[in-house]
């Protein structure tokens, strides 16, 4: 299985854009690149996914890269409810298995 | 849609003991997850189901561990006996068979301690 890369943590100041990195050197052309957080005391909870191209929601946007060996999940203007565990995570086209590491744990200041 | 159910939400038992955690995944979902999280091993796939069938059970840790669905809107977790060891975060997390977006909802967990 293709593995993710991240770090352990980040920081962030309230209001202004985050920018959490992930590495996926080894991804295969197949692999769907998902990302999802975790806020403190609950389940975890769908961020966004995508393939190859650059990806925009409600939530967030997701940066791929043209070798698809990274991507950047983007917070446009974080807020305090934004402090989570953030989980970048590969699965392959049909198999709905994911293979979850550690994420990034992001700190929002006020 | 009141999201995916998780029974109980805290469960304490003594070693060697048996446990049933509950699931009631999101009505109309066919595909269904079970999660165990700790904080050495973060978050793990147990086993998983699509229309009641289990697809991949290779990440049940051993034969103490089983699952069943029943039917489409009900599944269990049962260990016996319990070990100090399952002491952990159980989730269960419920998506929709088909398509390409894969977006899995979670339940809020069951703490299990085992003493």
């Amino acid at each position: 299985d293709a593995k993710t890369t991240q770090p352990n943590s980040m920081e962030s100041n309230e209001e202004e854009p985050v920018h959490l990195p992930c590495n996926h050197s080894t991804i295969s052309g197949t692999d769907y690149i998902h990302w999802y957080r975790q806020l403190p005391s609950q389940g975890p909870e769908y961020v966004i996914h995508g393939l190859t191209s650059n990806v925009n929601n409600r939530m967030a946007s997701l940066a791929i890269a043209e070798d698809r060996k990274s991507s950047t999940l983007i917070l446009h203007r974080a807020t305090l409810r934004d402090a989570a565990v953030y989980y970048c995570i590969l699965s392959a086209g049909n198999n709905r298995k994911l293979i979850w590491g550690l994420g990034t744990s992001l700190a929002v200041n006020p | 849609d009141a999201g995916v159910i998780q029974s109980p939400r805290h469960e304490v038992t003594e070693m060697g003991q048996e446990v049933t955690l509950r699931c009631k995944p999101i009505s109309g979902h066919n595909s269904l997850f079970w999660y165990r999280q700790t904080m050495m091993r973060g978050l793990e796939l147990l086993i998983y189901f699509n229309n009641n069938v289990p697809i991949d059970d290779s990440g049940m840790p051993e034969d103490r561990f089983s699952a069943k669905m029943p039917n489409a809107s009900f599944s269990t977790l049962k260990i016996q006996p319990s070990e100090p060891r399952d002491s952990a975060v159980y989730f269960c997390a419920s998506s929709l068979l088909g398509g390409i977006s894969y977006e899995q909802y979670f339940g809020p967990g069951t703490r299990l301690t085992v003493t």
